[in-house]
């Protein structure tokens, strides 16, 4: 079956610790993105790829890095930069068809850092 | 700058009562506007998808409508269950871009 795949589901972390998230995706798509949710609040953009080798930061890329070596896949690492990093992380993958395109998401990671 | 707003932020019904979420949007040039529902601690799904020429759309329970002019949607949820508790995202998408617009979603919760 073709989908998004996020792993861990939960992930612990020391404080200062860099932590690497991992998103690969079978469904051929162009564009990966990387989303950060918090308790009561939207989904907001951390980084997202449009093509292999190329990535813009989003409206919170502080403190986060990323890469994209290959069409499938698209980790995120949590650097000790990051003030707040405990929080619900989603990666989510889209194929741009104009009036439809859609975006397909994984199951998330929650990173609780301690 | 584009935006997507959501209404109300959190909303609590009861069991076999009828809801409307609403959503607005300042994204320009417009493509299509998509209602994701997300469970807690999943990640979203897309419930229906409305392209501009779109005025209502349908999928069992909800039915989501657009007004293109007026830079509304809305979403209906019609007879509600337990199961419909959770959060629904409004998403918008911008022309010739892969970028992606959310709204901050509504918290809906479901009572017997």
């Amino acid at each position: 079956d073709g989908g998004i795949t996020q792993s861990p589901k939960y992930l612990f972390r020391k404080e200062g610790q860099n932590v690497t998230l991992s998103c690969e995706q079978n469904l051929n798509h162009d564009a990966m993105y990387w989303y950060r949710q918090d308790p009561g609040q939207g989904l907001r953009l951390i980084y997202y790829s449009q093509i292999v080798n190329d990535f813009q930061k989003g409206d919170i890329a502080e403190g986060y890095s990323v890469s994209r070596e290959k069409k499938e896949s698209f980790p995120l690492t949590v650097t000790s930069a990051q003030k707040n990093p405990t929080a619900f992380y989603l990666c989510a993958s889209s194929i741009f068809q104009g009036s439809n395109t859609e975006a397909f998401f994984g199951q998330g990671t929650r990173l609780t850092v301690v | 700058k584009n935006q997507v707003e959501q209404s109300p932020q959190s909303l609590i019904i009861l069991e076999g009562k009828n809801c409307t979420l609403q959503c607005n949007y300042t994204v320009s040039p417009f493509s299509n506007l998509r209602w994701y529902k997300q469970d807690t601690g999943r990640g979203p799904v897309s419930l229906t998808i409305m392209t501009f020429s779109e005025n209502t759309k349908s999928n069992g329970r909800y039915t989501a409508t657009l007004d293109a002019d007026t830079k509304q949607s809305s979403l209906h949820i019609t007879a509600s269950q337990l199961s419909d508790s959770a959060s629904y995202i409004c998403v918008v998408s911008g022309l010739y871009t892969d970028k992606l617009i959310f709204g901050t979603g509504t918290r809906l919760q479901v009572f017997p």
